[in-house]
Formats: structure tokens, C-alpha cells, sequence
């Protein structure tokens, strides 16, 4: 049963608007969070990352929001670039899990259009 | 810049063959992971192995088999290659818990 999940297979988004990415999990042991990007025929990369200590936390263009309570995150992209055409991955560890290990979500496929 | 490479980008083999899949990693990272990638599934673990010679099974380990006799290298076996088996593989690694993960570009594997 998949502990994190990314109801949204799929989002489109016109260049220069708001992209919200959301992200559910079901394991209240989850304490850190990632969000990772990734381009077909590449593997993802890392974009951006909140500790559970913290309720949001902003990188340029990237945001990202954690509500505990709700057991959510959310990634905004500020404004939207074509280049931000991506499947976007949520991922979480377990702070009882010493090694770490990492749940991914299924993706959203995100189009931004001209 | 963290490099994991991946030696092969697509791979096509038949139904009961043995298949390697190797991942070599040029940072000195600790630990190392394999994930499958499949539609609908997102990444799921395979194994992991947080040292030389050690490896933890993830959650899906049932066909699959890893070797890390060096630091830098870490294979994923394929003991007998079935169809459920045809899917994206991506190799990680990171200097230690709590870090982000650096992907190599992934195997594509087509069993037939």
C-alpha cells in the first residue's frame, strides 16, 4: 500500500501562471519530505526538501508547504517556465527509519504551455 | 558534480536469462539503492546497500538479488528474467542519511 501519494497524474499549466503540485501520506512517522523533477530518458533530481520542524520553506521559483495536521504538501512553481515540463516526485523518510529510505509518490506529469 | 552512471540505457532479454544491471557511483557515497519505476506505481525500492559487502532488501525484493564488493559499484541480479520484470531501473546514491539522493539516468529493461 503506498504510504505517499500524488492523486494528480497530471497537470497543465500556462507559462507565467501558478503551478500547485500536491502530495498526500499516510505515515505519521514521515519527517522529511523531498520533492524530486524528472525529465524523460534522465533519472529525477533532487529540487527541493522541508523537515517536518517546518511548515514551509522556499527555493527561487520553488515552494513547498507541509501541513502536518492535514498529513499534505504542496509544491508551487512561481511563475511557470517551459522548462518546468517535468513528472514532479513527492518523497518521504520515516524518522524511525535509520537508514532513511525513501517512499516515492507516483508523479504528476506537469505541461507548461506557451 | 556527483556523477552515477548507469552502464546501459536500454536493455532487451529473454524470459529466463540472468540479467546484470550495474551502477557505478564517483563520490565516495555510502549508500546506494536500486528502484524500479513503473506507470501509476511511482519508485519502488528493490534493495539497498549502506556499506561495502552489506545490503538491506527494500520492498519489493522477491527475483532480484545485489552485489556491492566495492564502494563504488552496486549490481542489481536479475536471477531469472521474467516479463513482470520489464520496467525502468534507476540506481541512487547519497554520502549518508538525511541526504538527497543523486540518480544515474536509469536502464530501461524489456523482457521478452
Amino acid at each position: 500500500d503506498q504510504q505517499v501519494k500524488q492523486n494528480s497524474p497530471s497537470l497543465s499549466v500556462q507559462e507565467g501562471r501558478i503551478s500547485i503540485l500536491n502530495c498526500d501520506y499516510t505515515n505519521s512517522m514521515f519527517d522529511y519530505f523531498l520533492w524530486y523533477k524528472k525529465y524523460p530518458a534522465e533519472g529525477p533530481t533532487f529540487l527541493i526538501s522541508i523537515s517536518s520542524i517546518k511548515d514551509k520553506n522556499e527555493d527561487g521559483r520553488f515552494t513547498v508547504f507541509l501541513n502536518k495536521s492535514a498529513k499534505h504538501l504542496s509544491l508551487h512553481i512561481v511563475p511557470s517556465q517551459p522548462g518546468d515540463s517535468a513528472v514532479y516526485f513527492c518523497a518521504a523518510s520515516e524518522a524511525t527509519d535509520s537508514w532513511g529510505k525513501l517512499q516515492f509518490g507516483a508523479g504528476t506529469q506537469v505541461v507548461v504551455t506557451p | 558534480d556527483v556523477k552515477v552512471t548507469q552502464s546501459s540505457r536500454y536493455l532487451v532479454k529473454r524470459t529466463g536469462e540472468k540479467v546484470f544491471l550495474e551502477c557505478v557511483q564517483d563520490m565516495d557515497h555510502e549508500n546506494m539503492f536500486w528502484y524500479r519505476q513503473d506507470p501509476g506505481l511511482g519508485l519502488r525500492l528493490i534493495y539497498f546497500s549502506y556499506d561495502v559487502k552489506m545490503k538491506e532488501k527494500g520492498d519489493i525484493p522477491e527475483g532480484y538479488s545485489v552485489s556491492r564488493e566495492k564502494k563504488e559499484r552496486f549490481s542489481l541480479i536479475l536471477e531469472s528474467a521474467s516479463t513482470n520484470q520489464t520496467s525502468m531501473y534507476l540506481c541512487a546514491s547519497r554520502p549518508g542519511v538525511h541526504y538527497g539522493y543523486t540518480f544515474g539516468s536509469g536502464t530501461r529493461l524489456t523482457v521478452v
